[in-house]
């Protein structure tokens, strides 16, 4: 079983729509929780932290739910931007390493 | 400020052939990691050092693989000799601090190398 699991998608929504991936680890001593994006061919790059509190960036929520070990991530009015892969991701510290987990990624394709 | 740098961004060896990348972290970054992801799989963590040591290398897949730091600033991977199996693209990311909480955790990524192994 995966560390770290997420629906591959891909995701196609028309601009505008509202969005939310799914995420779900399986070592509950996880500690950190992230959403990266990864362009195309590109490196990944964070897209946000998310606390338990769940937080907000502009279009983009983020929640954490550590009883169900589950984490969303919510865009809302998509745009054609937005296309990507979505990476969830954890780190634990263990032996203090902070090494980070991936997800497989989820693939948003927004359409005009 | 410049981000991570990684070189080279292509690299295409015969099996049996020896390669070597390098990494050279944003300054000031201690901590450096490796990271690796083949087709069709996530990105997994290979090593990491702080400054010139070691820290984990709990995710190096064999003998072949050979990461160094001298003097803690760059680092290079060097894969010999080179097998089908290690194709993918190799990410070096570097990070302020490992404790996290304190903002300065955050790991910044270099645009990988793509490595091929015919």
């Amino acid at each position: 079983r995966k560390e770290v699991e997420q629906d591959p998608g891909p995701f196609n929504v028309p601009e505008g729509a509202t969005v939310a991936f799914n995420c779900t680890y399986s070592n509950s001593a996880s500690q950190s929780f992230f959403w990266y994006r990864q362009d195309c061919r590109k490196e990944p790059k964070l897209l946000m932290s998310v606390y338990s509190s769940g937080n907000e960036d502009g279009r983009f929520t983020a929640q954490l739910n550590r009883a169900s070990q589950y984490i969303s991530l919510l865009i809302r009015d998509s745009k054609l931007s937005d296309s990507a892969t979505y990476l969830c991701v954890v780190s634990q510290l263990s032996g203090n390493t902070g090494k980070l987990i991936f997800g497989q990624g989820t693939t948003l394709q927004v359409k005009p | 400020e410049a981000g991570v740098t990684q070189f080279p961004s292509h690299s295409v060896i015969e099996k049996g052939q020896t390669v070597t990348l390098r990494c050279d972290p944003i300054s000031g970054h201690d901590n450096l990691y490796w990271y690796r992801r083949v087709m069709g799989k996530e990105i997994k963590f290979l090593l990491h050092f702080v400054k010139e040591s070691k820290q984990d290398e709990s995710g190096m897949p064999n003998n072949r693989f050979l990461a160094e730091r001298t003097g803690g600033t760059y680092s290079t991977l060097k894969v010999q000799p080179a097998e089908l199996e290690d194709s993918g693209v190799y990410f070096c990311a570097s990070s302020q601090t490992r404790i996290w909480g304190q903002g300065q955790e955050t790991q910044y990524f270099g645009p990988g190398t793509r490595l091929l192994v015919l």
